[in-house]
């Protein structure tokens, strides 16, 4: 089992430019969620899904969309990026009682 | 409004000196606490739950209701616990959102 699978691992984009930063997850969980942890802030929840077709805003959703069309994939979408999204985001999943996080993407707006 | 709060963002102690990592949280009902741990370069992963009592590499946390904390503790810290510590609160009726304190870099030195 893979667990949870984030892609890319590092990503550099200029100012203005989208990207979608892609989760998947092979563990049939239904709550999957996205954070981004900035240096001495913690975890902030951006978006989460309690199953496919649902999805709902977090503490941070502002410059960022999400779509959960199967159980497996929980994609972020970046449409207009800004140096305040500079961050480390984490995907993860919710099951047997708690988190199961990606390793990670490192992505820096330039 | 739940919060969790990691007072300190830096714990620095010897090696086979105790060690306590502190949580706060507040809460209107009774949630479920959990620590989570980051190694250097590592995805996040759980260390331990309260729900569970148990002791993980030698850490243990008890939650106190009255006191409202669920702080981490070990008796002799080793080098390899240098990480950094995640506490976490999540509603047991409803895993929706998970809340997680600032958290604490612990370095442990030789």
């Amino acid at each position: 089992n893979a667990g949870v699978t984030q892609t890319p691992k590092f990503r550099i984009l200029k100012i203005g430019q989208s990207m979608t930063l892609q989760c998947a997850q092979d563990m049939n969980h239904n709550y999957m969620y996205w954070y981004r942890q900035d240096p001495g802030m913690g975890l902030k929840l951006i978006y989460y899904s309690v199953g496919a077709g649902i999805t709902d805003k977090g503490e941070v959703p502002n410059g960022y969309n999400v779509s959960r069309s199967t159980t497996e994939d929980f994609p972020l979408r970046l449409e207009l990026a800004a140096p305040s999204q500079t961050s480390v985001y984490f995907c993860a999943t919710f099951g047997s009682r708690d988190l199961h996080f990606g390793d990670g993407t490192r992505l820096s707006i330039l | 409004a739940q919060r969790v709060t990691q007072p300190e963002k830096l714990l620095s102690v010897f090696k086979g000196a105790p060690v306590e990592l502190k949580c706060n949280y507040s809460y209107s009902g009774s949630p479920e606490l959990f620590w989570y741990v980051q190694y250097s370069r590592q995805r996040l992963q759980l260390l331990l739950r309260h729900i569970s009592r148990e002791s993980i590499k030698g850490f243990t946390a008890d939650l106190n209701k009255g006191e409202t904390s669920f702080h981490l503790k070990k008796p002799f810290a080793q080098e390899e616990d240098s990480a950094m510590y995640y506490c976490a609160l999540g509603d047991p009726y409803n895993f929706n959102k998970f809340y997680f304190g600032s958290g604490t870099k612990l370095n442990v030195k030789p």
